[in-house]
């Protein structure tokens, strides 16, 4: 069965450490996207990518970065993690056409 | 951005109870979606549904575009049912969800 794999699951770095967290899809979807869940909020969107080599900003996306080198695969790096960036990570994708969205399991990240 | 906001922020239920979640939007949307996200975190796409009503077991979905909002309703709740549900919206300009804070819903037996 086609799956969306995160990880690592649960990470715990310190301040000014370079961090990259890994999505890996066997949907053959075109479109991935990276959100960040807060305590008690909604997701929040990162980047997303509508293919390969094509990447974009979302609402929150100051001190993180994307690259889209093949269809499967988005990583998503914290250039210099901050405590701000503690969070629960979801990468999800979806087919242009209908949209709906398949997430993983979510990467639990602690910033000490 | 376009606005969603979700009521109530909190639900608790017998097992047995039906409910209703509401979603408002604040623009037109090109599509909606209810997602269910479980105690352990996993977040489940229930319905895509920018129009109209779908139907899927205890749990059905209505959107009314021109007015802008969508219903979530749950009949014969079950403790399985717990966690918490989410309304995103497309905007019309591409496919970037933007999501609601969420109704936390607790089944108790």
């Amino acid at each position: 069965d086609a799956e969306i794999t995160q990880s690592p699951r649960h990470k715990i770095t310190e301040t000014g450490r370079q961090v990259t967290l890994a999505c890996h899809q066997t949907w053959n979807h075109n479109n991935m996207f990276w959100y960040r869940q807060d305590l008690g909020h909604g997701l929040r969107l990162i980047h997303y990518s509508y293919g390969v080599h094509d990447t974009n900003k979302g609402e929150v996306s100051d001190g993180y970065s994307v690259s889209r080198s093949n269809t499967e695969d988005l990583p998503l790096t914290l250039e210099s993690a901050a405590s701000s960036q503690t969070s629960v990570y979801f990468c999800a994708s979806s087919e242009w056409t209908s949209g709906i969205q398949y997430f993983g399991a979510g990467t639990r990240l602690s910033v000490l | 951005g376009i606005q969603v906001e979700q009521s109530p922020p909190d639900l608790i239920l017998q097992e047995g109870a039906n409910s209703t979640l509401r979603c408002n939007f604040s623009d037109s949307v090109n599509n909606l979606q209810w997602f269910h996200q479980n105690p352990w975190g996993q977040l489940i796409n229930l319905f895509y549904i920018p129009s109209g009503t779908k139907q899927n077991g205890r749990l059905s979905a209505t959107t009314v575009a021109t007015e802008r909002y969508s219903l979530l309703y749950i009949s014969s709740s079950q403790t399985t049912d717990s966690g918490v549900y989410f309304c995103a919206v497309e905007e019309t300009s591409g496919s970037r969800l933007t999501f609601g804070e969420g109704t936390q819903l607790t089944v108790n037996p």
